[in-house]
This record gives structure tokens, sequence and C-alpha cells, in this order.
């Protein structure tokens, strides 16, 4: 069974760059059949899709996003990654990561258990 | 961005009811909807992809059915581990938005 997990940071700077990595374990990021994502919800609130990258390393962002954020992945690793740069408060969240199945559109099938990530000085 | 909005938002039900929770698109999306349920500090869980088809080990009670703008799930018969918030999701297009979400509390 896939299992997923977010590490980095729980505190980021205003104006930095927020890191975050998901490590998969019982999957492979390079399996064709899957893409992998990133969603984040702030306290009390909905659910906000922040992109996804494919296995060909090909990526999709959410327009909010475009001009700050970018994914990658490291297969050697087993993990991909989330860069989301000149944060500010607004940014603060719970951060998802997403492993995605292909069925009438990339839904969401295994999640991580969430990361907070608070901006402040 | 093609708006998702969720009714009602707020339900509050018995165990045993049936509930019905409606997403409704701002266009045709065709079957490119998916719904989640999340509980108190927990990651969203899928339950329907496809607007109807039901992901493993998801029970039965849970059903998804709709095309086009207007979708719904409905649960059969509340059991207590269903009070949770439920998220539909839509993923036709550029870029993937969630409903605002259906608060399903205990009458």
């Amino acid at each position: 069974q896939v299992q997923l997990q977010e590490s980095g940071p729980g505190l980021v700077k205003p104006s930095q760059t927020l890191s975050l990595t998901c490590t998969v374990s019982g999957d492979s990021v390079s399996s064709g059949s899957y893409s992998w994502s990133w969603v984040r919800q702030p306290a009390g609130q909905g659910l906000e899709w922040i992109g996804r990258i494919y296995t060909s390393g090909r990526t999709n962002y959410n327009p909010s996003f475009e001009s700050r954020v970018a994914m990658s992945l490291d297969t050697s690793r087993n993990q991909f990654s989330l860069n989301l740069n000149s944060v500010a408060a607004a940014d603060t969240a719970v951060y998802y990561c997403v492993r995605e199945a292909f069925v009438s559109g990339w839904h969401g099938d295994s999640w991580g258990q969430g990361t907070l990530v608070t901006v402040s000085s | 961005d093609i708006r998702l909005t969720q009714s009602p938002t707020f339900l509050s039900a018995s165990v045993g009811d049936r509930v019905t929770i409606t997403c409704r698109a701002g266009q045709d999306i065709g079957n490119y909807l998916a719904w989640y349920q999340q509980k108190p500090g927990k990651a969203p869980n899928l339950l329907i992809y496809g607007a109807s088809t039901l992901q493993g080990g998801v029970p039965s009670r849970f059903s998804g059915s709709g095309s086009g703008t207007e979708f719904t799930l409905t649960i059969s018969s509340l059991q207590p581990e269903d009070f949770a918030i439920y998220y539909c999701q839509r993923l036709e297009s550029y870029p993937i938005t969630f409903g605002q979400g259906t608060r399903l509390e205990i009458k």
C-alpha cells in the first residue's frame, strides 16, 4: 500500500522560499500510472490545488501560484518536491502531497498526512 | 475559473438518515468530478471518482451521480463515522478546483 510523507520546515519567514519534500513508499514516482501533486488548506478553510508533476517531469500549476512555484521529481530517492517562493502570511496552511490516478481526470487516491507550514517572522 | 458550488454548506442529520449533497459546476465538466471526505485533523479521503465510481474500500452506502453541471453525493444510511466535511473536486481543466465543502454534523 502506498504511503506519502511530507517533510520540511514548519516555519518560514516572509519573502523566503517554502520547500517541502514528499517521500513515497510502496510505489515509484517513476510509475507512469500516476501523477504527483500538492494541495494546501489554510486553517478552517477549504482545499486549494497547487499543481502536479508527471513522471516525465512535465508540470501543471495553478495560475494563482504559477509565477512563484516549482515542482520536481527525484527518482533516485523516490521523492517529489514543492518550492514556493516569496511567501507571505497567506501561505500559512497545511500542505498535502497527493498521488493522483487517472480515470475521468487525475483524482487524488492517496494523500500524505499533511504538514503545517507557518509563515511568520 | 470554473466555479464549483456545494449545497448545503452545513447539514445536520441523524444516524440512519439518507443524505444528499449537491455540487454544481459553472459549466459542463462531463463526469470529471471526484468526492472526498475529510475528518478533523486528517487528510481528505477519496470516496468517488468519475462522478459515480466508488473508490475501493469505500462503503457501498456512499454513491455518486450526475454529469455535466450537477452532481450529487448520497449516503444511504448515515453511520457515526460519516460525520465529516465533504468536498467535490472538478478535474477536467486547469486550474483544478474544489467546492467550498459541506459540513455534516450529528443532529
